[in-house]
């Protein structure tokens, strides 16, 4: 059964903070990974999207690692701003024939950063 | 370039009436999906498309939900009868192609009382 989770559901943090957001996954066999933010009442934007191919991806101060052998990954925000307050999810795609597009999410982190 | 179009943002339905949730997605994206996001967790996929196909619907309660994509272009999902526990916020996203980014729209926070 494919499976994502995330911890912590919740984090507060001080603006400046450099954090890391974890996900897990059951089954190594995946075909991609996206991480996303939510903002409330609002849709998701996709931040990184890494291929099973890749160790890593960066956008500006967002890094994503993803280490398929033991099935996680996770996301590393540097210099943290009050504006990255928002809830984070993680989704993954596995490789699963006809299935391949469907994204399975994660509950989500819900981030706050204070001034 | 636009983004996924969703309309409308908001729904107050009473249990037992129907609904029907717009979505257009961004042009020259083949494969559209329709989610459900229930508070506190996260989206579920119910259906997607590729073109006018329906690839994946397995996730759908095809007892009260129905989805059409006509013309390969713009979707919409439609619940009938709803029940309480379809309150949730229905999001539509597109992409090139299976497999490839998925990029949202706002949603449709729906509310049934």
């Amino acid at each position: 059964k494919q499976e994502v989770t995330q911890i912590p559901a919740a984090l507060s943090v001080p603006e400046g903070e450099n954090l890391v957001l974890n996900c897990s996954f059951t089954d190594s066999a995946i075909y991609n990974l996206q991480w996303f933010r939510q903002d409330p009442g609002k849709g998701l934007t996709s931040l990184l999207l890494i291929q099973s191919s890749q160790r890593e991806q960066t956008s500006g101060r967002l890094n994503a690692s993803l280490d398929k052998s033991s099935g996680r990954s996770t996301l590393y925000i540097a210099a943290s701003q009050p504006g990255d307050s928002a809830t984070y999810l993680c989704a993954v795609r596995w490789d699963r024939g006809s299935t391949l597009g469907r994204l399975y999410f994660g509950r989500g982190t819900q981030l706050t950063v204070w001034p | 370039e636009a983004g996924v179009a969703q309309s409308p943002r908001y729904k107050i339905i009473e249990k037992r009436q129907s609904v029907a949730f717009w979505c257009n997605p961004i042009s020259g994206h083949a494969t559209l999906y329709w989610y459900q996001q229930i508070l506190g967790q996260g989206p579920k996929l119910l259906i997607q498309f590729q073109n006018n196909g329906v690839v994946d619907d397995s996730q759908l309660p095809k007892d009260r939900f129905s989805a059409e994509r006509l013309k390969g272009v713009d979707s919409t999902l439609k619940i009938q009868p709803a029940k309480l526990e379809d309150s949730a916020v229905y999001l539509c996203a597109s992409s090139l192609a299976q497999g490839s980014e998925q990029y949202f729209g706002p949603g449709t926070r729906l509310t049934v009382t």
